[in-house]
């Protein structure tokens, strides 16, 4: 199966950088996927990692390290409107049974920006 | 605007009755996923569907069930064998995953089950 862990919260302020940290195990994998939720709504995607390395998307950057299982959704001069859970997320392995359709999230990490 | 449908916003129930949640997609996507999400919690997968009148069980499919009848709606009914309906639920859709591995999943706005 597929598993992911996340700092279940972190603080930030105003105009700093903040990193989320996101491990996974998979039995097969189809690249790394990050979400955003505000409180009550709708997760929306942001960005998605197959190869290792970083890929940038204005403020936000995904990064992502195949031989460690790992990956990071970096969020740069921080704003009030950037406090919402981010979740990490993998694809099942179509190699197992009833597996490959499946994306499985990690359990969110609240963000919250301070002024 | 193309986008995802879900109705009503919020349900109230009384234990014992199975409850229909309303799933709808104008995307013109193939998948169809429903989510649970507790206070605090991640995303944890009820059904999904890959294309109509087919559907896999989730991680947590027990006293769920589904239908996929037509391309455009993914009904998820509550049965009252499920023993802590209370929740938030998500349902999201996507291009054929097999099309592209990244295949993001749009969600609609949730539905929030009370059962008392």
């Amino acid at each position: 199966g597929q598993s992911l862990e996340q700092p279940s919260e972190v603080t930030a302020v105003e105009g700093a950088i903040v990193q989320i940290n996101c491990t996974y195990q998979t039995s097969g994998f189809y690249g790394l996927s990050w979400y955003q939720q505000h409180d009550g709504g709708a997760p929306t995607f942001l960005s998605y990692n197959a190869l290792d390395g970083l890929e940038e998307t204005g403020r936000f950057s995904s990064f992502l390290s195949r031989s460690d299982s790992y990956g990071y959704l970096l969020l740069q001069e921080l704003q009030m409107k950037d406090s919402a859970s981010y979740f990490c997320a993998v694809r099942g392995s179509y190699m197992i049974y009833n597996q490959g359709g499946k994306l499985i999230f990690g359990q969110g990490t609240e963000l919250s920006v301070k002024p | 605007d193309g986008g995802i449908t879900q109705s009503p916003k919020y349900l109230f129930r009384k234990e014992g009755q199975n409850v229909t949640l309303s799933c709808e997609q104008n995307l013109n996507h193939d998948a169809m996923y429903w989510y649970r999400q507790d206070p605090g919690q991640g995303l944890r997968l009820i059904y999904y569907s890959q294309i109509v009148n087919d559907f896999q069980k989730g991680d947590i499919a027990e006293g769920y069930s589904v239908s996929r009848e037509k391309k455009e709606s993914f009904p998820l009914t509550v049965t009252s064998a499920q023993k802590n309906p209370t929740a938030f639920y998500l349902c999201a859709s996507s291009t054929q995953y097999r099309s592209s591995y990244n295949s993001p999943l749009h969600f609609g706005n949730g539905t929030r089950l009370t059962v008392t």
